[in-house]
């Protein structure tokens, strides 16, 4: 696609539910990267992918939280037994690769609410 | 260990100059600019690099002091579209990754 899609743009889900959130890279990115914003603060890294592979993980804030992505395209965070500090927006961005000097484009986010 | 922006927020009347700057703690080998407008995603501005090395937009330029373990941002002439959040993302770390610093506010006034 022309840009970074992600969806869906906002969900609201009640306290203990799983939560999915999706992120289409474009086209010819082999590196993905997941990042959450809470509100006024800077980017919390979570996860990044290199093709399918996840080679830092280390950003994960807890084992509920996991991600995955397929054919070297589309991606999922997967976010089990939400809690309230999980809301925030979740931020998806892919670049050609993941070297240092590769810029990212960043989708819209997924606004993330836990009632 | 996160890049420190300065200032936090600042506020501009149209056409006035402006500097951010973006302080590490650790050797660096990059440094990204990205702008933030409201409920906007992340937009590119700038990579410098170790050694020199600049991409990014011709209307926007900043600096790299390796040295002070430093970049800078400068705005000139600062337009409306200016406004937004500007975060700076320094890297590598440990993992290879960058990391961001918690932005500076930047507000345009007509």
């Amino acid at each position: 696609g022309a840009g970074v899609s992600q969806s869906p743009s906002n969900k609201v889900t009640e306290k203990g539910k799983d939560v999915e959130l999706r992120c289409d890279p474009i086209s010819g990115h082999t590196a993905l990267y997941w990042y959450r914003q809470s509100l006024g603060q800077g980017l919390e890294f979570l996860i990044y992918f290199q093709g399918n592979s996840a080679p830092d993980k280390s950003g994960l804030p807890s084992d509920r939280f996991s991600a995955e992505r397929t054919g070297g395209s589309v991606s999922t965070l997967t976010i089990q037994r939400t809690q309230q500090e999980d809301s925030a927006v979740y931020l998806c961005a892919s670049s050609l690769d993941a070297g240092m000097n590769t810029e990212a484009f960043f989708g819209q986010g997924t606004r993330l609410t836990v009632v | 260990q996160q890049p420190v922006q300065s200032p936090q927020a600042v506020i501009l009347r149209e056409g006035e100059d402006a500097v951010i700057n973006c302080s590490s703690s650790k050797a660096l080998y990059s440094v990204h600019w990205y702008r933030q407008k409201h409920g906007e995603a992340p937009v590119f501005l700038m990579i410098l690099l170790k050694g020199g090395e600049q991409k990014g937009h011709e209307k926007i330029s900043a600096s790299f002091n390796e040295k002070k373990q430093q970049s800078s941002l400068y705005l000139t002439a600062s337009q409306l579209s200016y406004s937004g959040t500007y975060f700076c993302g320094t890297g590598p770390d440990s993992n290879y990754q960058l990391i961001w610093g918690a932005g500076t506010k930047l507000i345009i006034k007509p």
